[in-house]
């Protein structure tokens, strides 16, 4: 199994809602992370986990709260979102913290 | 100022007019350089890691090369099926691991 799953596919919220994205990956990778992309731009990096902790956090909103429940499996709750925020959210594994990741399909969100 | 740049933006190529992308980054300390492939709508799919000037790595029509400041990801005689978004990340040595990403390449492969 070389894939990493995300679901749902698509999303559609508004802004007052509570949602979750989720991610899962059964290759006994230890990083996981969450990336936003917007489109035409590379993906922006938001969080690292790193064998279930968080490692890397860049100053992402507190709309964005990233769970790493175990090793397979990696949340992202969203909050309050804002318009700008509708992008596809792209999750990917790692071995280790060497780059070298496997990417979901992403889940398109939009904020309505 | 941008770590990581690749050029050209966009490339239009004919079936099988051979080219190269450029990736070329500002930084010292290189733990790796990594190129990906995006297809429109999909998440990246991962191609080649490079560590050390004079590496070079193949995969079908690719072929990555890295020097001391730059990489290039040449495409012999490549398809349309070739046509997508060319990616590269870096990531530096020390304490952090963070992966920055250049903007990419759009590639076009006209049958």
């Amino acid at each position: 199994d070389t894939e990493v799953t995300q679901t749902p596919k698509h999303l559609v919220m508004g802004m007052t809602n509570k949602k979750s994205l989720k991610c899962e990956q059964h290759m006994g990778h230890r990083a996981m992370y969450w990336y936003k992309q917007k489109a035409k731009k590379p993906p922006e990096l938001m969080f690292v986990y790193s064998y279930e902790k968080l490692s890397i956090n860049e100053s992402v909103p507190s709309r964005f709260s990233p769970e790493c429940p175990n090793s397979s499996l990696l949340n992202l709750h969203l909050h309050a979102l804002q318009p700008e925020d509708s992008a596809l959210y792209l999750c990917a594994s790692s071995l280790s913290r060497v780059f070298e990741a496997f990417f979901g399909q992403g889940t398109r969100l939009t904020v309505v | 100022e941008d770590q990581v740049t690749q050029s050209p933006e966009a490339l239009r190529l004919q079936e099988g007019e051979s080219s190269s992308l450029n990736c070329s980054y500002t930084v010292s300390g290189l733990r790796g350089l990594f190129w990906y492939r995006q297809d429109p709508g999909k998440g990246p799919e991962f191609l080649f890691t490079l560590y050390s000037a004079g590496e070079e790595k193949e995969k079908e029509r690719l072929k990555a090369t890295l020097t001391k400041k730059e990489s290039f990801l040449h495409i012999t005689a490549p398809k349309p099926e070739d046509s997508a978004t060319y990616l590269c990340a870096v990531q530096l040595s020390g304490g952090s691991y963070i992966p920055t990403f250049g903007r990419g390449t759009s590639l076009i492969v006209h049958p």
